[in-house]
């Protein structure tokens, strides 16, 4: 079975600095990736995907992820935050075209980006 | 705006009443799938319709929960004797079959059963 563990329940940060948003999981199969973002009172949106292909996918708001297969991760990074990246970050994995698509999230990484 | 309408937003209910939560997908878009997100955690998957038929549904969906999608456009999902175990954020998504693997969330509709 797909799992996804996401190591940082809480990430603080000072906008400006770097940040890393460490994503891993497990799969016996090829897998494809996501990142998502959910502010508050909202639905979810698609930062980022990783189907094939290069292992580097750069996203939305600057945002991007490496793949890393031997390791099994898919980390979250940004060079610069800003304030308005305070958010709840979920990976997530598909069960891809053997099924149906349905995504299996990781419990979520709330960033908090302080002045 | 085009995006996936949820509704309502929010819902406030006695235990053992029953509820119904509504999600218009994109339009086109022949793919919608249910998650339900608790607090602190993040979505579950729930079931999936694909064009007016379910072909998936979790353990998660007991007996309680039923899931319609008539037509293939908008999607009810309608729980029974509701238990406070059901409070939580219930999300729909929707796709294109030609790129499923991008799935554009709804609001979510919030439920908190007293």
């Amino acid at each position: 079975a797909q799992s996804v563990t996401q190591l940082d329940s809480q990430v603080p940060v000072f906008e400006e600095a770097p940040v890393e948003l460490r994503c891993n999981y497990s799969s016996s199969v090829s897998v494809y990736l996501f990142w998502y973002v959910q502010y508050p009172n909202q639905g979810l949106q698609l930062l980022l995907k990783y189907l094939s292909g290069s292992t580097l996918v750069k996203g939305i708001n600057g945002f991007e992820a490496e793949f890393n297969k031997s390791q099994t991760s898919f980390h979250l990074r940004k060079p610069s935050v800003h304030i308005s990246d305070t958010a709840e970050y979920f990976c997530a994995v598909s069960d891809g075209p053997r099924g149906y698509n349905k995504l299996i999230f990781g419990a979520g990484t709330r960033l908090a980006v302080h002045p | 705006d085009t995006g996936v309408s949820q509704n309502p937003r929010h819902k406030i209910t006695k235990r053992g009443q029953n509820v119904t939560f509504r999600c218009d997908p994109i339009s086109e878009h022949n793919r919608l799938y249910w998650y339900r997100q608790t607090l602190g955690q993040g979505p579950e998957f729930l079931t999936y319709f694909q064009n007016e038929a379910q072909l998936e549904k979790s353990r998660l969906l007991s007996d309680r929960f039923s899931a319609e999608r008539p037509k293939g456009s908008f999607s009810t999902l309608e729980i029974q004797r509701t238990e406070q175990g059901d409070s939580a954020m219930y999300l729909c998504a929707s796709s294109w079959d030609r790129n499923s693997y991008e799935q554009y969330f709804g609001p979510g509709t919030r439920l908190t059963v007293t």
